[in-house]
């Protein structure tokens, strides 16, 4: 079955550090591959999506590359804020229904961004 | 253009009842999705809906079930409460056949003692 694994957190770094948070996932086919972004108090917000092997997606500075040969979608940033501390999601969706298929999510990774 | 909403944000019950949840998907999506979120765990997928059918359907057991109305919007029903089904049910809208983005609404939060 699809899985989606992702560093554990939580993840703690100081105001206009480098961050990587890694991504590896196990599908059938040729997933869609995406992060969810869950600030404290609101909702899942996507916040990135790649459809195909090597796209690369970005959004607020953010972005990703889907590797199929390292099958990874591993999120970065170049200068993070504290504004960006939140619970990050990777996610897949094996796109065996035609559509909007139901996701599969790796555990989240917890971020604080220290001022 | 108001978003996914859910109702009701929170709710307690207890082992053995029986609840219903509600959602109404983002304005022009006709697909729902269900999930639930253990704390401090990812979103797991519950069952899809489209055209008023169940589409799709994660590992669930059948206490766990669904409807869509003609407006596209949804209820998750939950049968025979456990403490485990303690968690943040979250609704997700889409269109079918479209750009596969999910728009999330802001969840229930069940309560089960």
């Amino acid at each position: 079955g699809n899985s989606v694994t992702q560093m554990e957190g939580p993840v703690t770094l100081s105001e206009e550090a480098f961050l990587t948070i890694n991504c590896t996932y196990t599908a059938t086919g040729y997933p869609s591959l995406f992060w969810y972004v869950q600030y404290p108090g609101e909702g899942l917000q996507l916040l990135l999506k790649a459809t195909k092997a090597d796209d690369k997606g970005s959004n607020k500075g953010f972005e990703a590359t889907y590797r199929k040969e390292t099958t990874s979608f591993h999120l970065e940033k170049g200068s993070v804020q504290v504004s960006d501390s939140a619970v990050y999601f990777c996610a897949l969706s094996d796109g065996s229904g035609g559509g909007a298929d139901g996701l599969t999510f790796g555990k989240g990774t917890h971020l604080i961004i220290q001022p | 253009d108001a978003g996914v909403t859910q109702s009701p944000t929170h709710l307690i019950k207890t082992r053995g009842q029986q609840v219903t949840l509600r959602c109404s998907p983002k304005s022009g999506h006709d697909t729902v999705s269900w999930y639930q979120q253990a704390l401090g765990q990812g979103p797991q997928f519950i069952f899809q809906y489209y055209e008023e059918e169940e589409r799709q359907r994660g590992n669930f057991p059948d206490r766990f079930s669904g409807h869509q109305f003609p407006n596209y919007s949804s209820e998750l029903n939950v049968n025979a409460l456990l403490l485990g089904d303690s968690a943040l049910y979250l609704c997700a809208s889409s269109l079918r056949g479209g750009t596969e983005t999910q728009y999330f609404g802001p969840g229930t939060r069940l309560l089960v003692l």
